[in-house]
């Protein structure tokens, strides 16, 4: 099976713009996670989805957000992007249909955002 | 405030040793528990899994949960100088993943 994909895999922005990062999931999983991964913060949840709709949401402001295509390929927006914004963004799938978040999540490698 | 705490290190070993990596965490509810590896510059990927309390094996990797003692390690035998890399515990149970920020181990040749 391929595994999670991400695009793109850099990406170079400025202050006050917006972008837009993609996530296709293992082939079956219908779980899509995202996560950004700072090293001042480590890995942080932004937000969940399954079957096109938002499951669990993180601690982030509402400049972030995310959606779920029936195809469970997910996109994750950021708007009016600020210099702390400058992360790895992470997706990870699993087949979501254990319930809860007990089943393995596998990880794409990433999209590394800078942002001047 | 659902905590998982590791020791950033980096925890140096020599070629052949046993690393013991540790992790604790603050939610009770907690059901399963990971480990996952990352080399510099790439996404975690899964090592070990458990949900049980006691020993979990899997050929050089073995995780130990106390859930009493709200505990998990994870112990690399016969360490290798490919085992360099940052190793994160994570845990769920009807929340999301809460991720150490992990512990970065060196294995020296």
């Amino acid at each position: 099976k391929a595994g999670v994909t991400q695009t793109p895999r850099y990406l170079i922005k400025t202050r006050g713009q917006q972008v837009t990062l993609s996530c296709s999931p293992i082939s079956g999983h219908r779980s899509v996670s995202w996560y950004q991964q700072t090293p001042g913060q480590g890995l942080q949840f932004l937000f969940e989805y399954f079957s096109e709709t938002q499951r669990n949401k993180g601690n982030f402001p509402g400049r972030f957000s995310g959606r779920q295509f029936s195809n469970s390929r997910s996109e994750m927006n950021v708007s009016t992007l600020e210099l702390g914004d400058s992360a790895l963004y992470l997706c990870a799938s699993s087949s979501g249909l254990a319930g809860g978040y007990q089943e393995t999540q596998y990880f794409g490698p990433g999209t590394r955002l800078l942002v001047l | 405030q659902k905590e998982v705490e590791q020791n950033s290190g980096p925890l140096s070993v020599p070629e052949g040793a046993i690393a013991s990596l540790n992790c604790t965490y603050s939610d009770r509810g907690s059901q399963s528990f990971f480990w996952y590896r990352q080399y510099s510059g790439k996404s975690p990927e899964l090592i070990m899994f458990i949900y049980s309390n006691g020993d979990k094996e899997d050929g050089r990797f073995t995780a130990q949960l106390n859930k009493a003692s709200q505990y998990v390690s994870l112990l690399i035998r016969d360490s290798q100088p490919s085992d360099s890399a940052t190793y994160l515990c994570a845990h769920a149970g009807n929340t999301p993943l809460v991720f150490g920020k992990g512990t970065r181990l060196s294995v020296i040749a």
